[in-house]
């Protein structure tokens, strides 16, 4: 069980790139939660999806940032017009579906977005 | 709405002597708690939750956390720190909604063990 994989580990990108973020749940798992931290802070809920649904976009930056999670393949997380301001690290987490297994999450070790 | 205060940003004990690692919480019905803890670059490693079973939770590495609803808290604790356990942890709160679990994290406590 290879856990929640998340690519790249690292992502550099100039100012007005365009950022993409993957991240494959644990098998079994049909949920995803993308979070974001910043430097020095905890982390912030951004979005849950599962497949081909968003369920909760209230934490998403209004303009910018959008997120999917296809039927085949893993959730994207993609960032246009990237801004130094993004600059963080993007988690992502998977659970069962509710409410069989509400309590349990994983999470990937992340991608670190620089903007440069 | 539901959220956690982690009451010491940082937290520096000697190697061999207890940790406490505070968390209050707040939140209008009966929330789900955990702990988790992050090492540097890396991801969350969960240490413990409580999901309003005994409110005595024991977690990996040694680490345990009490539920007191008269207090409100969630604080971490571990008898004897190692070296290993230099990181940062979250108290983490969620309040199992319809249709969204969504963690809300408090802002984090930087451990440090001295030799």
């Amino acid at each position: 069980n290879a856990g929640v994989m998340q690519n790249p580990r690292h992502l550099v990108r100039r100012r007005g790139q365009e950022a993409r973020l993957r991240c494959s749940p644990m098998k079994g798992h049909s949920h995803v939660y993308w979070y974001r931290q910043l430097p020095e802070e905890g982390l912030k809920f951004m979005v849950y999806l599962q497949k081909e649904n968003i369920i909760d976009e209230s934490g998403m930056p209004k303009e910018r940032f959008s997120a999917e999670f296809p039927k085949e393949g893993p959730s994207i997380l993609r960032i246009q017009q990237v801004v130094r301001g993004d600059s963080a690290a993007y988690f992502c987490a998977s659970s069962q579906p509710l409410p069989a297994s509400r309590m349990s999450y994983t999470f990937g070790s992340g991608t670190r977005l620089t903007v440069v | 709405a539901q959220s956690v205060t982690q009451l010491d940003s940082h937290v520096s004990v000697s190697e061999g002597t207890p940790v406490l690692l505070r968390c209050n919480y707040s939140s209008s019905y009966s929330p789900s708690l955990f702990w988790y803890v992050q090492h540097p670059n890396k991801g969350l490693q969960l240490l413990l939750k409580y999901t309003s079973a005994a409110t005595l939770v024991k977690g990996i590495n040694g680490f345990e956390a009490e539920f007191k609803k008269s207090e409100t808290s969630f604080h971490l604790t571990k008898p004897s720190a190692h070296m290993s356990d230099a990181a940062e942890y979250f108290c983490v709160v969620t309040l199992p909604r319809a249709n969204t679990d969504k963690l809300i994290f408090g802002t984090g406590t930087r451990l440090q063990v001295f030799p």
